[in-house]
């Protein structure tokens, strides 16, 4: 498809588990956002990558968190030892970026994770 | 830091009625978007607002910015039920040409509209 596509749609895992969420952008966006939403929020950034690099990864809550983007286009975000705060919603979104400048963010369905 | 306040947060009106959704954010900012969330779905991006004064309709929907009061309003004319959703404002925390597309969303208004 054309959009962001993200995978899996639903994780269910228990607590103390490793989760990786999958995301991939649409072709030629060089810009790639992580966001999670907890339920009847709105959406917290975690992390933008622009090409390989983490260009801003203030919004990580903690070291549990880390994601890569190795050759600039799929992403993945891990989760170690999780924790049921985690359980939220985790939004990936792409950009393009035209003279540097990122445009509007492109969002795909997300990745539901619930931590038992 | 960065704050986002949209107001109210849950609306139920009637069919036909009109309504304004307000939405305050803290600092300078020179990019503001609104975005649509139905249950279970990811963000549909309805408007950009790139400039003081800035605005934007579609359909029954009309959107306007205020960079000096840091004031965006989503104006809902003659609502129909098929604009019950969640609706989120978010600004772009970053300033000309640093721009990072990084944004700070409100809480989000949830709409509900009745036959």
């Amino acid at each position: 498809g054309a959009g962001v596509s993200q995978t899996p749609s639903n994780k269910v895992t228990e607590k103390g588990k490793y989760v990786e969420l999958r995301c991939d952008p649409i072709s030629g966006h060089t810009a790639l956002y992580w966001y999670r939403q907890s339920l009847g929020q709105g959406p917290e950034f975690l992390i933008y990558f622009q090409g390989t690099g983490a260009a801003d990864d203030s919004g990580l809550p903690n070291d549990r968190f880390f994601a890569v983007r190795p050759e600039g286009s799929v992403s993945t975000l891990k989760i170690q030892r999780t924790e049921r705060g985690d359980s939220a919603v985790y939004l990936c979104a792409s950009s393009p970026v035209e003279r540097g400048v990122p445009g509007e963010l492109f969002f795909g369905e997300g990745s539901r994770l619930t931590v038992l | 830091e960065l704050k986002v306040e949209q107001n109210p947060l849950f609306l139920s009106m009637q069919e036909g009625k009109n309504y304004t959704i307000y939405c305050n954010y803290s600092t300078t900012s020179d990019r503001l978007y609104w975005y649509r969330q139905d249950p279970g779905k990811s963000l549909e991006s309805l408007f950009v607002l790139l400039s003081n004064g800035a605005v934007k309709q579609e359909g029954r929907l009309m959107a306007s910015l205020d960079t000096k009061a840091r004031l965006s309003t989503l104006h809902i004319t003659a609502a129909v039920h098929d604009l019950s959703a969640t609706y989120f404002c978010a600004v772009d925390t970053s300033i000309g040409s640093s721009n990072t597309g990084k944004l700070i969303f409100g809480q989000g208004t949830t709409l509900q509209v009745k036959p």
